[in-house]
């Protein structure tokens, strides 16, 4: 039944450690998305794929990288994680058909993550 | 680009009436959206319309849209418990319409 998953649910990490939290869709939709939502609960696009390929890419660090194996996956993964990264990050994505509007996106559970 | 802002909080009495206000500047944007996010969880749609609409009604959820004033609100008839959450305000950035802009949230809160 679930639409987006996101794993882990939540991420306790210490600084200069790398991880990846992971994205699955199961809509069969062909855009993906990573978001940040930072403490005052202010969400902010990272990343756009559409079937693989990156569409949107904004103002974030390089130690943020993006990976779409196929168009129902999207990971990200950080490297050197630093306070600043602590955040929920949540990942959507978007059909291309009509049904819904084509920009309206679904959104997964969110990862939860801590660094100290 | 796109700017889209809201008051941050809203405090309401149960069976009253809410009215969650948005603004934006993006005259373009295709349709405009309101999330629901309550605590510890993901956003989930909500209701979005048609920039070429100026009501929707959805249950107790009705839209209205002033695209001349660029605003947009959304009202919760009968409030309930269950409503407080964060609302969010989102429209779509131009043309390419796969980059959505989200508005601060308001925090609805409801007293009995």
């Amino acid at each position: 039944d679930t639409a987006v998953s996101q794993t882990p649910k939540y991420l306790v990490t210490q600084m200069g450690n790398d991880k990846s939290i992971k994205c699955e869709q199961n809509l069969g939709h062909d855009t993906m998305y990573w978001y940040k939502q930072d403490s005052k609960k202010f969400l902010k696009i990272m990343f756009s794929y559409n079937n693989k390929e990156l569409i949107i890419n904004e103002t974030v660090p390089n130690r943020f990288s993006p990976k779409s194996p196929d168009k129902a996956h999207l990971n990200l993964h950080i490297n050197s994680l630093e306070l600043g990264d602590s955040a929920v990050y949540f990942c959507a994505s978007s059909p291309v058909t009509s049904g819904a509007p084509r920009e309206t996106q679904y959104f997964g559970p969110g990862t939860r993550l801590l660094v100290l | 680009g796109e700017d889209v802002e809201q008051s941050l909080f809203l405090s309401v009495r149960e069976g009253d009436s809410s009215v969650i206000n948005c603004t934006y500047t993006d005259s373009s944007s295709t349709y405009l959206y309101w999330y629901k996010q309550e605590p510890g969880a993901g956003l989930q749609l909500l209701t979005y319309i048609f920039s070429n609409m100026d009501m929707k009604q959805d249950q107790r959820l009705t839209v209205l849209l002033n695209k001349k004033d660029k605003h947009l609100s959304l009202r919760i008839a009968d409030t309930q418990t269950g409503d407080s959450a964060i609302y969010f305000c989102a429209g779509a950035a131009g043309s390419s319409a796969s980059k959505i802009i989200f508005g601060s949230g308001t925090r609805l809160s409801i007293r009995p």
